[in-house]
């Protein structure tokens, strides 16, 4: 069993288009994340959710918008992507409510924007 | 925020132990010292994380100097699977933050 599981794997699309990467994670955690990484491999926080309440907005466009139709689900929606969209999106969660200590991750979304 | 220094990149030959270094000056005294690493086109993975004692797990040992101010992350036998980027993460605001970290080659 996957512990955070993100679909798609792959997402290739055109400039303009909107589109959602959906996250999954069966831990029981109530803590959820997304965290972007750039082609130069920096991995920088996006969003945090704790029990489908949002506690960390990091400056994000706000095309960006995520969604958690409960504690175990993070969703991400994208709206008129953009070029410098492009990037792997990690999903991560944890256990503990103050946003550090161990967290898992997904296995990245690969987004690329054509 | 805790920002952290780690060199680039470092070697190791297989079967030997790794050490990786990580200057985090500007840690506070509550602040623990978190350490991840990421294979290539994986997630990232935690291994170990530490407030001033010295920490070990099945992945690795951690080495708080006494002043906090830097730490080593070690592991004791490396193999050519320990070949990723290793971060070390001081939070910030309540938020773990990456940087560049420490791309470690393991050779046969």
């Amino acid at each position: 069993d996957t512990a955070v599981s993100q679909t798609p794997k792959y997402l290739v699309t055109q400039m303009g288009n909107d589109k959602s990467i959906k996250c999954e994670q069966n831990l029981g955690h109530d803590t959820m994340y997304w965290y972007k990484q750039d082609s130069k491999k920096f991995l920088k926080i996006m969003f945090s959710y704790n029990n489908k309440e949002l506690i960390i907005n990091e400056t994000v466009p706000n095309r960006f918008s995520p969604k958690s139709p409960d504690k175990a689900h993070l969703n991400l929606h994208i709206n008129s992507l953009e070029l410098g969209d492009s990037a792997v999106y990690f999903c991560a969660s944890s256990q503990v409510a103050s946003l550090t200590g161990e967290l898992f991750f997904g296995e990245g979304s690969r987004l690329t924007v054509l | 925020d805790a920002k952290t220094t780690q060199p680039p990149s470092m070697d190791c030959a297989e079967g030997r132990a790794a050490n990786l270094p990580c200057n985090h000056s500007t840690i506070s005294g509550n602040e623990y010292v978190y350490w991840y690493r990421q294979i290539h086109s994986q997630g990232p993975q935690y291994i170990i994380h530490g407030l001033k004692n010295n920490e070990t797990n099945e992945m690795a040992s951690l080495i708080i100097t006494e002043d906090r101010k830097s730490s080593t992350l070690i592991l004791p036998h490396a193999t050519l699977r320990d070949t990723a980027v290793y971060y070390c993460i001081g939070p910030g605001g309540g938020k773990l933050i990456f940087g560049q970290g420490t791309e470690l080659s393991v050779k046969p």
